[in-house]
């Protein structure tokens, strides 16, 4: 079946560098992709989303980025923080569940900050 | 602020016992909510699409009598796990929709469920 995958399972980056976030997508259907931060014990937080008919989208201090031709997502977080470190999911509308589309989430990336 | 609220944030319970967890959307009225469960250090796996005045949708695989959804009210989902056992220990997630067409999901912090 379809699937949103991931790069890098881990990322450690300095604290005030840039991280970038890989995801792999499949479904060609997909015209939504989110991608949410998990911190540990907590439920995932909406970062930034991204409709196909864009490529690009800024937030504070968070860029998602959509390269439809090779079905690949990013998400790039500038000047990284501390509390950056959390588990980083992409998100995906295009699979059907039983009640209709439904979110198909990656994998997961872990976002190590090194002070 | 937080627009989805779970309760309780973690519980224990002995095999063979039954488990509620509550799901509330504090911010407006919900006629869809979601449940997903996650097994540590692996990602969200949906279980079921839980719709106001009506039964749920379980995805393939869910047991529907061993997880049951009610959706009572526009403001709050609730699941029972049914006769617990230690494989249904998990992280429960309930979400609800935003309000654009785009199915962007808004999350509760989580129930931590331990069956002994």
């Amino acid at each position: 079946g379809e699937s949103v995958g991931l790069h890098l399972p881990t990322l450690s980056v300095q604290e005030g560098d840039n991280s970038i976030i890989n995801c792999a997508y499949s479904n060609s259907a997909s015209d939504y992709f989110i991608w949410y931060k998990q911190e540990s014990g907590k439920g995932p937080q909406f970062i930034i989303d991204i409709r196909s008919n864009m490529d690009k989208r800024q937030g504070q201090r968070v860029t998602v980025l959509l390269n439809k031709t090779v079905k690949h997502l990013s998400l790039q977080i500038a000047a990284t923080q501390p509390g950056d470190s959390a588990v980083y999911f992409c998100a995906e509308n295009g699979a059907k569940g039983a009640a209709g589309n439904k979110l198909t989430f990656g994998g997961g990336t872990r976002v190590l900050v090194k002070p | 602020g937080a627009v989805v609220s779970q309760h309780p944030s973690w519980v224990i319970c002995k095999s063979g016992t039954s488990v509620k967890i509550e799901c509330r959307s504090l911010d407006f009225q919900a006629t869809t909510m979601f449940w997903y469960r996650q097994f540590p250090k692996q990602s969200l796996m949906l279980m079921a699409t839980s719709n106001e005045g009506s039964k749920a949708t379980y995805e393939q695989g869910v047991e529907k009598d061993k997880f049951l959804i009610n959706h009572a009210s526009l403001t709050l989902s609730t699941l029972t796990v049914t006769s617990a056992h230690p494989e249904d220990s998990s992280f429960y997630i309930c979400s609800r929709l935003g309000q654009s067409s785009y199915n962007e999901q808004f999350f509760g912090p989580g129930t931590r469920l331990t069956v002994l």
